[in-house]
């Protein structure tokens, strides 16, 4: 069975600090990892995407993978109250569907 | 610019009856997927097709079928609705690198 974890939340954070949110994966041959932002009421959208071992950093976020520890991560600096969402956290082996966690709700206060 | 639509947005049946969602893609991606959202369960897939006439069960593909006649197209069938089957449905697709775009989903009410 494989599975993805998170944090369900809420994780609240005050605005400008860095929001950090975790996930962990359950099988070893997982290739493809992703974190999408949702939004209540709307789709998840896919923010970051990361291949292999180490930091991957888009404006804001950064993503790290550790495939040893079955581990990966998104940072958020500077949180903005606009970053309030749900985030998914999903993982990918080649040629299967994609597992998704149940996400981590995230809340930035002002 | 390439987009992935969904249709109807909203809708309300009766318990028995047949419902069809609609899901189109033009980002010409050979992957389509159709998910389930309720509260406490996350995603839960349903069905998925890595080209034109292959399809697959997911998780939760109890009660629902699909059919993939042409790359754009994946439409959902509900053959007998069920009050259980209140959701919110989305429809997603993807290429080989497997990044999924997500529709902007359908709520399903069935009463």
């Amino acid at each position: 069975q494989k599975e993805v974890e998170q944090n369900s939340g809420p994780l609240s954070v005050p605005e400008g600090a860095i929001a950090s949110l975790n996930c962990t994966y359950s099988d070893r041959g997982s290739q493809s990892f992703f974190w999408y932002r949702q939004y209540s009421g709307k789709s998840p959208e896919l923010i970051m995407s990361i291949y292999s071992n180490g930091d991957k950093e888009d404006g804001r976020f950064t993503a790290q993978l550790n495939k040893a520890s079955q581990y990966v991560s998104l940072l958020i600096r500077d949180s903005q109250p606009s970053d309030s969402a749900t985030y998914l956290c999903a993982v990918n082996i080649a040629n299967t569907p994609l597992v998704f966690g149940k996400g981590t709700r995230l809340s930035v206060i002002a | 610019d390439a987009e992935i639509t969904q249709s109807p947005r909203h809708k309300i049946t009766e318990t028995g009856r047949q419902v069809t969602l609609a899901c189109h893609q033009t980002w010409n991606h050979n992957n389509m997927f159709w998910y389930r959202q309720d509260l406490g369960h996350g995603l839960r897939l349903i069905h998925y097709s890595y080209g034109v006439q292959d399809t697959n069960k997911g998780e939760v593909s109890d009660g629902y079928s699909v059919s993939r006649s042409n790359t754009e197209d994946l439409p959902l069938t509900l053959e007998s609705a069920a009050s259980s089957q209140t959701s919110v449905y989305f429809c997603a697709s993807s290429d080989f690198q497997a990044e999924q775009y997500f529709g902007p989903g359908t709520r399903l009410t069935v009463t």
